[in-house]
């Protein structure tokens, strides 16, 4: 079963803009990551959140994690042709040792 | 390379036959994750080890599904009778620690059942 839901589910932008996914979850939780998929390709980490913190950066990368609400966003800032992939978050329950995947929001950069 | 390893990549079977997919993890990550990716989905957890035992095997669909790693290293994902509903991207992901941390996956098998 799929802990995340990612929103929008397809993104579509010009280059130079920024893009924003966010992500809603459902039990309690350790941290949440954010992963990317280019097309027929594995998932590449991008940044994790534990649950004790608020927002993370990282390069063009902004993350938040709402714990109160069960919602976390990732923000890419000044998007590129070569940010368009799919985007994952990807959460690991209290208790649980496994990591679950939304379904991914799909991004488009247009040039 | 250093990067997790998926042997084959693309594997075309039919339907009833047995199948095996390999996962060479990164060199002493601990543990070890199977996931399954349909088109346009999410990866769905299958198993977790964590040396060699399987922590959490919760997300095998079913009895035709079966996974080890004897040696706390390599590990083979066994799949018994193939049906067409199994046809999916198989990924494999490794983690230094046995908290979840970081996972690193490999570019996944691609199995197509005909």
């Amino acid at each position: 079963s799929q802990q995340g839901e990612e929103d929008p589910q397809a993104l579509s932008i010009q280059e130079g803009e920024n893009a924003t996914m966010n992500c809603s979850y459902k039990t309690s939780i350790n941290n949440l990551q954010w992963y990317r998929q280019n097309s027929g390709r594995g998932l590449v980490h991008l940044i994790l959140i534990r649950s004790n913190e608020r927002e993370k950066h990282s390069g063009r990368l902004r993350v938040t994690l709402d714990t109160s609400k069960k919602s976390s966003s990732l923000l890419i800032t000044a998007s590129r042709a070569a940010d368009t992939a799919s985007y994952f978050c990807a959460t690991d329950s209290q208790g649980a040792q496994k990591l679950v995947f939304g379904q991914g929001t799909r991004l488009t950069i247009n040039p | 390379g250093a990067g997790v390893s998926q042997t084959p990549s693309n594997k075309v079977t039919e339907k009833g036959k047995y199948v095996e997919l390999r996962c060479d993890p990164i060199s002493g990550h601990t543990a070890l994750y199977w996931y399954r990716q349909s088109l346009g989905q999410g990866p769905e957890f299958l198993i977790y080890f964590q040396g060699t035992g399987a922590a959490d095997d919760s997300g095998l669909p079913n009895d035709r599904f079966f996974a080890v790693r004897p040696e706390g290293s390599v590990s083979t994902l066994k799949i018994q009778r193939t049906e067409r509903g199994d046809s999916a991207v198989y990924l494999c992901a490794s983690s230094a620690t046995s908290r979840t941390g970081e996972l690193f996956f490999g570019e996944g098998s691609r199995l197509t059942v005909l």
